[in-house]
């Protein structure tokens, strides 16, 4: 029972052009999300967070958009670079529940194409 | 601030050993976790410390698997009588108490079992 979906596994795009991922989530207890980006060999980087208080937040080429009502998340990138390439993960976590776990979608794989 | 280290970075034993992992958290970080990951997964949460109080333990850690942190600072998560399916990626992560501040990984300790 997966708590936190990304359903494409994967997403090429050109260099220059918007990057959009995904995320869907069904435990409405979450109130806490987070994107992390993993290269090859390293743990994961905090890349951007969004509290359910908010919709949107903004860090540089980074914006993540929280829709509660759909339970649906999505992080935008502009523009692409071919460093952006990358497996992108979403988290989640119920901190008003007392609960400081993340729990993790399966990852999409960004390729950024020069 | 050196990010979060974990030690070693790779381990290989043969079944039935038992294996232990070390993690210092960013200095000053309160709480630490440890989560496990699997190739084409997501990071899996194993448990969560505030200082040397172990708050949340998921399902997943069995009872062949014990964690620690004494003194608040460094902790150790040890797996005794490893099997074929303890092979993965055990990651740290820390995170300060303040605000809804991210947690911060480490680059992971890769075991493998023979």
């Amino acid at each position: 029972d997966q708590q936190v979906k990304q359903n494409s596994p994967s997403l090429s795009v050109q260099e220059g052009r918007i990057s959009i991922l995904n995320c869907d989530y069904t435990n409405s207890m979450f109130d806490y999300f987070l994107w992390y980006k993993k290269y090859p060999a390293e743990g994961p980087t905090f890349l951007i967070s969004i509290s359910s208080i908010k919709d949107k937040n903004e860090d540089g080429r980074f914006t993540v958009f929280l829709n509660k009502s759909a339970k649906h998340l999505s992080l935008h990138i502009v523009p692409s670079q071919p460093g952006d390439s990358a497996v992108y993960f979403c988290a989640a976590s119920a901190r008003g529940a007392g609960s400081y776990q993340l729990t993790f979608g399966k990852g999409t794989k960004l390729s950024v194409i020069p | 601030d050196t990010g979060v280290s974990q030690d070693p970075r790779h381990k290989i034993t043969k079944r039935g050993q038992n294996v232990t992992f070390r993690c210092d958290p960013i200095s000053e970080h309160n709480r630490l976790y440890w989560y496990r990951q699997t190739l084409g997964q997501g990071p899996e949460f194993l448990t969560y410390f505030q200082n040397e109080a172990q708050l949340e333990k998921s399902r997943l850690l069995s009872d062949r698997f014990s964690a620690e942190r004494p003194k608040g600072s460094f902790s150790t998560l040890e797996i005794q009588r490893t099997e074929q399916g303890d092979s993965a990626m055990y990651l740290c992560a820390s995170s300060s108490r303040t605000g809804d501040q991210p947690q911060h990984f480490g680059d992971g300790t890769r075991l493998s079992i023979l």
